[in-house]
């Protein structure tokens, strides 16, 4: 299959608390994305990167890439109770289509 | 630019009717995506779009099901005639060539009686 495997599948943190989230794959792939949806909402891109990078931040984001391993991981510092959502994996393959995983459902408790 | 637009919101149907999602992508951009979400199976893409061109159509359930993209500003997905499993939250989402970040509706609830 080419669909990424997120872990956990749900995740209930305090606010201030780092959340992780984990993304497992089998196949090559071009890059990998991470996405949030919140309840209710479509999904909204977070976070890109490429097959040749290990690693990228974007504000309270940082995302790794193991290559090697086939996986990935999202990790938010110092959490929100705004980030509270679910966080998707997409992967993309050598075609410009993405294949998303089941998603890791965060809470975030005030 | 607004963003994806999808409409209906909401569509409720009965069972054998035929049910028409509509999506508007941005401005500019050169693929289209649909997609459909339930709780069993995730986020499933249905078909995809290239400058107006279905693409990959691999993930479209059955017959019952089809999608047209006229132009480069409208798209629609039509499911003829509905049945209750059909029952989802179907999004549409755009995205330039690379690196195909997408950006997504706000996508459509689908209740089928």
């Amino acid at each position: 299959s080419q669909q990424g495997e997120e872990d956990p599948q749900a995740l209930s943190i305090q606010e201030g608390e780092n959340a992780t989230m984990n993304c497992s794959y089998k196949t090559s792939i071009n890059n990998l994305q991470w996405y949030r949806q919140n309840s209710g909402r479509g999904l909204v891109h977070l976070i890109l990167i490429r097959s040749n990078e290990r690693e990228k931040h974007s504000g309270r984001l940082r995302v790794t890439l193991d290559t090697s391993k086939k996986s990935s991981s999202l990790l938010i510092t110092a959490s929100r109770a705004a980030d509270t959502a679910s966080y998707f994996c997409a992967l993309r393959p050598e075609t410009e289509k993405l294949v998303f995983g089941k998603g890791t459902k965060l809470t975030v408790n005030p | 630019d607004a963003g994806v637009i999808q409409s209906p919101r909401h569509e409720v149907t009965e069972m054998g009717q035929e049910v028409t999602l509509r999506c508007k992508p941005i401005s500019g951009h050169d693929y289209l995506f649909w997609y459909r979400q339930t709780m069993m199976r995730g986020l499933e893409l249905l078909i995809y779009f290239n400058n107006n061109v279905p693409i990959d159509d691999s993930g479209m359930p059955e017959d019952r099901f089809s999608a047209k993209m006229p132009n480069a500003s409208f798209s629609t997905l039509k499911i003829q005639p509905s049945e209750p499993r059909d029952s989802a939250v179907y999004f549409c989402a755009s995205s330039k060539d690379r690196p195909n970040i997408q950006y997504f509706g706000a996508g459509t609830r689908l209740s089928v009686l």
